[in-house]
C-alpha cells in the first residue's frame, strides 16, 4: 500500500519561533501534495495544494508567509509555521496524490500535533 | 467539490450491520463519491470510492443510487476499530474538501 510519514508527530513550541513538519511518500511518487489543518471536534480544513517544482496554491484565508510549503521533490513536501502563535496550535495533516494515480485516491499522514505556549 | 450531507453521528452494537448514509444530491456527471474515515488523533485513511456502480472491498461496500444523489456505505460487521468519523466526499480531480461526516460509535 502507499505510506504517506509525517514527521514530527508531535511538537510544542514557544511562541514566535518557527515549525517546520516534513511529510513524504515512502514508497511512491506523489505528484501533489495537500496540507490540512484540523481543530478539536472540527472537520479537516484544506490549506494549500503543492505541485513539486512549482509554488503552492493557498486557500483563501490560509497567509502564505505564515505557512511556507516546500515540494522540493516527488517525495518530499514541508510545512513550516514560522512566527507561530498560540492560535496556531492545531492538528496539521498532510496527504499526497500517488503519481498516475488513476482512482485519485490521497494518501493521509498520521498528522502532527502543534502546541504553541 | 460538490457538497454532500451526512447525519451528524450514528450508533451501532458489535458484530451488526452499519449504513452509512450520505446524499450529494448536486452530484456531477464526473464526481466519484469518496468514502474516507478518521479514527482518533489519526489521519484520514481510504475506505472506498465508486462511480456509479456498487462497490465492494475488503472494508466495505458501496451502494450507490441509480440517480447517484445518494450513497450508502456499508460495514458488514462492525467492530470496535470501527469507531470513527466517516466522510463522504465528491471529487473530480480537483482537490479533496471534507465536510462535518459523520461520528460512528460502536458499542460493545
Amino acid at each position: 500500500g502507499a505510506v504517506v510519514s509525517q514527521h514530527p508527530s508531535w511538537v510544542i513550541c514557544k511562541s514566535g519561533t518557527s515549525v517546520k513538519i516534513e511529510c513524504r511518500s515512502l514508497d511512491f511518487q506523489a505528484t501533489t501534495m495537500f496540507w490540512y489543518r484540523q481543530f478539536p471536534k472540527q472537520s479537516l480544513m484544506l490549506m494549500a495544494t503543492s505541485n513539486e517544482g512549482s509554488k503552492a496554491t493557498y486557500e483563501q484565508g490560509v497567509e502564505k508567509d505564515k505557512f511556507l510549503i516546500n515540494h522540493a521533490s516527488l517525495t518530499l513536501s514541508t510545512l513550516t509555521v514560522t512566527s507561530a502563535h498560540p492560535e496556531d496550535s492545531s492538528f496539521y495533516i498532510c496527504s499526497a496524490l500517488r503519481r498516475a494515480e488513476v482512482k485519485n485516491i490521497q494518501y493521509f499522514g498520521a498528522g502532527t500535533r502543534l502546541s504553541v505556549l | 467539490d460538490a457538497k454532500t450531507t451526512q447525519p451528524n453521528s450514528m450508533e451501532s452494537n458489535e458484530e451488526e450491520p452499519v449504513h452509512l448514509p450520505c446524499n450529494h444530491s448536486t452530484i456531477s456527471g464526473t464526481d466519484y463519491i469518496h468514502w474516507y474515515r478518521q479514527l482518533p488523533s489519526q489521519g484520514p485513511e481510504y475506505v472506498i470510492h465508486g462511480l456509479t456502480s456498487n462497490v465492494n472491498n475488503r472494508m466495505a461496500s458501496l451502494a450507490i443510487a441509480e440517480d447517484r444523489k445518494s450513497s450508502t456505505l456499508i460495514l458488514h460487521r462492525a467492530t470496535l476499530r470501527d469507531a470513527a468519523v466517516y466522510y463522504c466526499i465528491l471529487r473530480d480531480n480537483n482537490d479533496m474538501r471534507f465536510g462535518a461526516g459523520t461520528r460512528l460509535t460502536v458499542k460493545p
